[in-house]
């Protein structure tokens, strides 16, 4: 079974930390993402990447980077966290293609006080 | 620009009743399309997927799907829902065009009662 771990279920922060999200997937996939899920708006992008040291933005980048250094692993960074980033965070991985099923991790809820 | 629309924000249905959870798309390319389930607490997992061949497919669960090339939709639907099935329900849509990116519904949250 794949799994996709995320370090952190719950997270509190203050305004202007520095952030970090960390995903590990243990199933050698070439894809990395990063999603953020608010009630009504479902999952949106924020960065991706299809390989090491490879990204691409997603559709709501503003506020965020990434980082993969390894295969396995894919940070999602806030370098200065504000409230409007306060929600719940999703990783995941997949395979290689378009059609590859998308396995997610169980989301690190974020609030920034 | 590719988008995915999930008319149905909530829907309640009765234990033993049939469920149809729908959606629709705006796409320029043949599109991949999934459906994913979210119980509480959890992350995302897979039901059901489409990119080719026969248009009714069949996923985990029970669940069903067909694809509506004429009217741009990828309905859910389940004959018996169960207890178990209250969840939110996400329709994503892809395009070897748009790179390994999926779009996301806003996702339409099933209670079930019994």
């Amino acid at each position: 079974d794949v799994k996709v771990t995320q370090s952190s279920r719950y997270l509190v922060k203050r305004t202007g930390e520095k952030v970090f999200l960390e995903c590990v997937q243990d199933m050698d996939h070439e894809n990395m993402f990063w999603y953020r899920q608010d009630p009504g708006l479902g999952l949106r992008l924020i960065y991706f990447s299809y390989d090491v040291k490879m990204k691409e933005k997603g559709d709501i980048p503003e506020g965020y980077s990434v980082s993969r250094e390894k295969k396995e692993r894919f940070s999602l960074i806030l370098e200065s966290a504000s409230t409007n980033q306060t929600s719940m965070y999703l990783c995941a991985s997949s395979r290689g293609g378009i059609s590859d099923t998308q396995y997610f991790g169980p989301g690190t809820r974020l609030t920034v006080l | 620009a590719q988008s995915v629309t999930q008319p149905d924000i909530h829907i309640t249905v009765s234990e033993g009743a049939s469920l149809e959870l729908r959606c629709n798309y705006s796409y320029g390319a043949t599109p991949y399309l999934f459906w994913y389930v979210q119980s509480p607490g959890q992350g995302l997992q897979l039901l059901l997927k489409y990119f080719s061949g026969d248009t009714l497919v069949q996923g985990i669960k029970g669940f069903e799907a067909e694809f509506k090339r004429s009217q741009s939709s990828f309905n859910l639907r389940k004959p018996s829902v169960h207890w178990s099935d209250a969840a939110e329900y996400f329709c994503a849509v892809g395009a070897r065009e748009y790179g390994n990116k999926l779009v996301f519904g806003a996702g339409t949250i099933l209670r079930v009662k019994s």
